[in-house]
C-alpha cells in the first residue's frame, strides 16, 4: 500500500494567520491527492480534488500544490470556521489511503 | 438533493458481525463508485474499500479482507458494509462516501454510523 505522511500532526494558529499542511506519499501518485476538512462530529468534506483544484463551493482562501510524492495544503488566511482537521488522500492505487491527519486548533 | 443516508448506531458483542446500510438519493445511483471509511474515536480517516454497483465489483483494503463484505441493492438504492468477527478495536464511525469513478474523490458523504463493540 501507498503510505501518506502528514505533517505536522497538529497545529496552533491565529484567525488572519497563513497555514501549510504537507502531505508525502511513499511513491509517485501523480496529481491523484485529495484533501478534506473534518469537524468534530461531522463527515469529511472535499476541499481540494486532483492536488490543486478547488471543489465547488470552497473558499478561494484553500488552495493545493503538488505532485509526485510532495503536496501541501495552505490557507490564506485562517478563518474561524477553519478550525478543523484536514486529511490528505491518494487514489492513485487500487486500495486507496489517507494521511494521519492535521488539527488545526486556535491559538 | 444528493444525500447519502445511514443507518443508526449499533452496539455489538465481540465476535459478532454487523451490517450498515447507505440509502442513496438525487442521484443515479449504479453511475457512481461508493466507498467506506471508518474512522475509531480520536483518530484519522481509514479506507477500508469501495464498491462498484454498475458492474457489481468490489475492492477491499488488505487489513479488512475476510472481513468485510459490501453489496448492494439496486431496488432500493441502497449499499451495505458488514464486517464480521468484531473486535474492540472496531469500534468506530463507518462512513459511506460517493466518487464518480475509481479515481475521483469522494465528493458526498454519509453523515456516518457509530458501531460500538463491547462485552
Amino acid at each position: 500500500d501507498i503510505q501518506m505522511t502528514q505533517s505536522p500532526s497538529s497545529l496552533s494558529a491565529s484567525v488572519g494567520d497563513r497555514v501549510t499542511i504537507t502531505c508525502r506519499a511513499s511513491q509517485s501518485i501523480s496529481n491523484y491527492l485529495n484533501w478534506y476538512q473534518q469537524k468534530p462530529g461531522k463527515a469529511p468534506k472535499l476541499l481540494i480534488f486532483a492536488a490543486s483544484s478547488l471543489q465547488s463551493g470552497v473558499p478561494s482562501r484553500f488552495s493545493g500544490s503538488g505532485s509526485g510524492t510532495d503536496f501541501t495544503l495552505t490557507i490564506s488566511s485562517l478563518q474561524p470556521e477553519d478550525f478543523a482537521s484536514y486529511h490528505c488522500q491518494q487514489s492513485y492505487s487500487t486500495t486507496w489511503t489517507f494521511g494521519q491527519g492535521t488539527k488545526v486548533e486556535i491559538k | 438533493q444528493v444525500q447519502l443516508v445511514q443507518s443508526g448506531a449499533e452496539v455489538k458483542k465481540p465476535g459478532a458481525s454487523v451490517k450498515v446500510s447507505c440509502k442513496a438519493s438525487g442521484y443515479t445511483f449504479t453511475n457512481y463508485y461508493m466507498h467506506w471509511v471508518r474512522q475509531a474515536p480520536g483518530q484519522g480517516l481509514e479506507w477500508m474499500g469501495l464498491i462498484n454497483p454498475s458492474y457489481g465489483s468490489t475492492n477491499y483494503a488488505q487489513k479488512f479482507l475476510g472481513r468485510v463484505t459490501m453489496t448492494w441493492d439496486t431496488s432500493t438504492s441502497t449499499l451495505y458494509m458488514e464486517l464480521s468477527s468484531l473486535r474492540s478495536e472496531d469500534t468506530a464511525v463507518f462512513y459511506c462516501a460517493r466518487a464518480p469513478s475509481s479515481t475521483s474523490p469522494m465528493d458526498v458523504w454519509g453523515q456516518g454510523t457509530t458501531v460500538t463493540v463491547s462485552s
